[in-house]
């Protein structure tokens, strides 16, 4: 049973341009939550889908978007890269709920020169 | 939301136990209390959670205290591999972010 997979793993950008990174979630899960971690920090979270609609979102500006497809997959993209976007981005999977644990993928490095 | 303090570090011998504390003393009755760890170059990983009993699984055991303002983490015998971050979260039943601290970075020596 697949676990969370991520793609691509690394990823070189240039500032001013756009990236699109995937994730495809566990066998079971209609929940995803991507979350941003810089070097040395823990992860913080930027939006979680579910039923195709972002659900929540934590403290990103509107250059940080994202979608889930109705096979649960979900993309999230980054308009107008800044050096400050350099980071591991993290996608996790689950079932609703509080009670529900989230399992992660390895993540996409990105960075930005 | 509720924030969890943890030590920044704590270090361990191998094949022994290892408790990891956890204070939530603004803890709602509606917050599961999660613990995650993440190894080097790998993504988090969910270890156990509770919401008021002590929980058992095959990694590790979870001790809650009665008024709910502290938990434990016990990983009953360490190993080279249990070297990670811990993190302790708190997560509301509604099932919305995880919020990540700094966590515990657990050194295992041999």
């Amino acid at each position: 049973d697949a676990g969370v997979t991520q793609s691509p793993t690394h990823l070189i950008k240039t500032r001013g341009q756009q990236v699109t990174l995937r994730c495809s979630p566990k066998s079971g899960h209609d929940t995803v939550s991507w979350y941003q971690q810089a070097l040395g920090q823990g992860p913080q979270f930027i939006f979680q889908y579910y039923e195709e609609e972002e659900r929540q979102r934590g403290n990103f500006p509107d250059r940080f978007s994202g979608h889930q497809f109705p096979n649960y997959s979900s993309e999230l993209n980054v308009n107008a890269l800044l050096l400050g976007d350099s980071a591991l981005y993290l996608c996790a999977s689950s079932g609703l709920g509080g009670a529900q644990p989230q399992h992660f993928g390895d993540g996409t490095r990105l960075s930005i020169l | 939301d509720a924030k969890t303090t943890q030590p920044n570090s704590m270090e361990s011998n191998e094949e022994e136990p290892v408790h990891l504390p956890c204070n939530h003393s603004t803890i709602s009755g509606t917050d599961y209390i999660h613990w995650y760890r993440q190894l080097p170059s790998q993504g988090p990983e969910y270890v156990i959670h509770g919401l008021t009993s002590n929980v058992n699984n095959r990694m590790a055991s979870l001790a809650i205290a009665e008024d709910r303002k502290s938990s434990t983490l016990i990983l009953h015998r360490a190993t080279l591999r249990d070297a990670a971050v811990y993190y302790c979260i708190l997560r509301d039943i509604s099932g919305y972010a995880l919020n990540f601290g700094k966590g515990t970075s657990l050194l295992v020596t041999p």
